[in-house]
């Protein structure tokens, strides 16, 4: 079955941690993308890439890196620079740029900074 | 930057009602609206989208589209139970690569 898959769903992270959230989709979708979502709150753009090996920051860039080496994946990387990185990710995915509004989105996963 | 405007609720409808769910944004540029409808602790999935004014039907959501006083609506018909959810009212950014999401209105829906 066609779809997204995030990892892990559950993670506890120290300060002072980076962290990585994998994200690989086999729908052979050129665009991906990663949201953040606090309690209550919509989500925010935190980076998206529209082809391999290019990726532009999203509105929430400050503290978190990515890369784009094969279609399939996407992760992305939590680092200590991120003051209040305790949220839900989620990562989506469209069939190409021009799509950007049809979006599929993995299961997320939930980080929690202790 | 594009803003997207929802009432947070939460709307609370009996089973059986209409549920109207509202949006406004601010780019009156802006050409194409998407409903996304997330349960909770999970992620959210497409519902409707909606591209010229007037309305669009899907089975019992109706997506309604008023470009010149800048909002778009969800119609729920005979709500159910299952339909108690967030729904994210998004528009694409100024580029076209991505969405900006609204905060979402949560519906509760009591049998």
């Amino acid at each position: 079955d066609g779809g997204i898959t995030q990892s892990p769903k559950y993670l506890f992270r120290k300060e002072g941690q980076n962290v990585t959230l994998s994200c690989e989709q086999n729908l052979n979708h050129d665009a991906m993308y990663w949201y953040r979502q606090d309690p209550g709150q919509g989500l925010r753009l935190i980076y998206y890439s529209q082809i391999v090996n290019d990726f532009q920051k999203g509105d929430i860039a400050e503290g978190y890196s990515v890369s784009r080496e094969k279609k399939e994946s996407f992760p992305l990387t939590v680092t200590s620079a991120q003051k209040n990185p305790t949220a839900f990710y989620l990562c989506a995915s469209s069939i190409d740029p021009g799509h950007a509004g049809e979006l599929f989105f993995g299961e997320g996963s939930r980080l929690t900074v202790l | 930057q594009k803003e997207v405007e929802q009432n947070s609720g939460p709307l609370s409808v009996p089973e059986g009602a209409i549920a109207s769910l509202n949006c406004t944004y601010s780019d009156r540029g802006s050409q194409s609206f998407f409903w996304y409808r997330q349960y909770s602790g999970k992620s959210p999935e497409l519902i409707m989208s909606i591209y010229s004014n007037g309305d669009k039907e899907d089975g019992r959501f109706t997506a309604q589209l008023n470009k010149a006083s800048q909002y778009v609506s969800l119609l729920i018909r005979d709500s159910q139970p299952s339909d108690s959810a967030t729904y994210l009212c998004a528009v694409p950014d100024q580029a076209g690569t991505a969405l900006i999401f609204g905060k979402g209105t949560t519906l509760s829906v009591s049998s």
